[in-house]
């Protein structure tokens, strides 16, 4: 079945330092990537998206490559805020199913 | 973009009592409504899928009489739990998708934190 590993949180950085967040993802077919963010009592926000290899998205400074060959699709940020903070979640979903897989997801907490 | 919302946004209620939650697609008709349980460390679990006007499909481990989904039509669906204990306390998530996506985008609600004494 699909699964989604993300790393391990939380993540503590000083404001402008450079962020990554692993995701690894196991899948049967060729599915579409996603970054969900989710900020302190609210729900999931799309943050960026990603539906063929070598594709990147990006949304708000923020960036992640659909790499095909290693199964993955890091999120990356040059330089983060502290209004940043908030869980991060990566997803999958197979092409032409609505269900969506989701990771664990990983708490990045910038500090001033 | 596509906003749904959720309704109560927070409920507190006695063990032994039913709670609904409404779940709305505010600005676009959805074919299929999603409902997720998220505990505490930050896990997202699916509970079922429901299509409008037919019965929902749950995942496995998820008591289907416990937990009733409807999804009566293309914007609105609810998920009642019945006889609520303690352990229902939880942070409960929608979300909505329309037919025509091709990566299947879901757009969630904002969550309803039930907390049953």
């Amino acid at each position: 079945g699909n699964s989604v590993t993300q790393m391990e949180g939380p993540v503590t950085l000083s404001e402008e330092a450079f962020l990554t967040i692993n995701c690894t993802y196991t899948a049967t077919g060729y599915p579409s990537l996603f970054w969900y963010v989710q900020y302190p009592g609210e729900g999931l926000q799309l943050l960026l998206k990603a539906t063929k290899a070598d594709d990147k998205g990006s949304n708000k400074g923020f960036e992640a490559t659909y790499r095909k060959e290693t199964t993955s699709f890091h999120l990356e940020k040059g330089s983060v805020q502290v209004s940043d903070s908030a869980v991060y979640f990566c997803a999958l979903s197979e092409r032409g199913y609505q269900k969506v897989t989701f990771g664990t997801g990983t708490k990045l907490q910038v500090i001033p | 973009g596509a906003v749904v919302s959720q309704h109560p946004s927070w409920v507190i209620c006695k063990s032994g009592t039913s709670v609904k939650i409404e779940c709305r697609s505010l600005d676009f008709q959805a074919t299929t409504m999603f409902w997720y349980r998220q505990f505490p460390k930050q896990s997202l679990m699916l509970m079922a899928t429901s299509n409008e006007g037919s019965k929902a499909t749950y995942e496995q481990g998820v008591e289907k009489d416990k937990f009733l989904i409807n999804h009566a039509s293309l914007t609105l669906s609810t998920l009642t739990v019945t006889s609520a204990h303690p352990e229902d306390s939880s942070f409960y998530i929608c979300s909505a998708s329309t037919s025509g996506h091709v990566y299947n985008e879901q757009f969630f609600g904002p969550g309803t934190r039930l907390t049953v004494l």
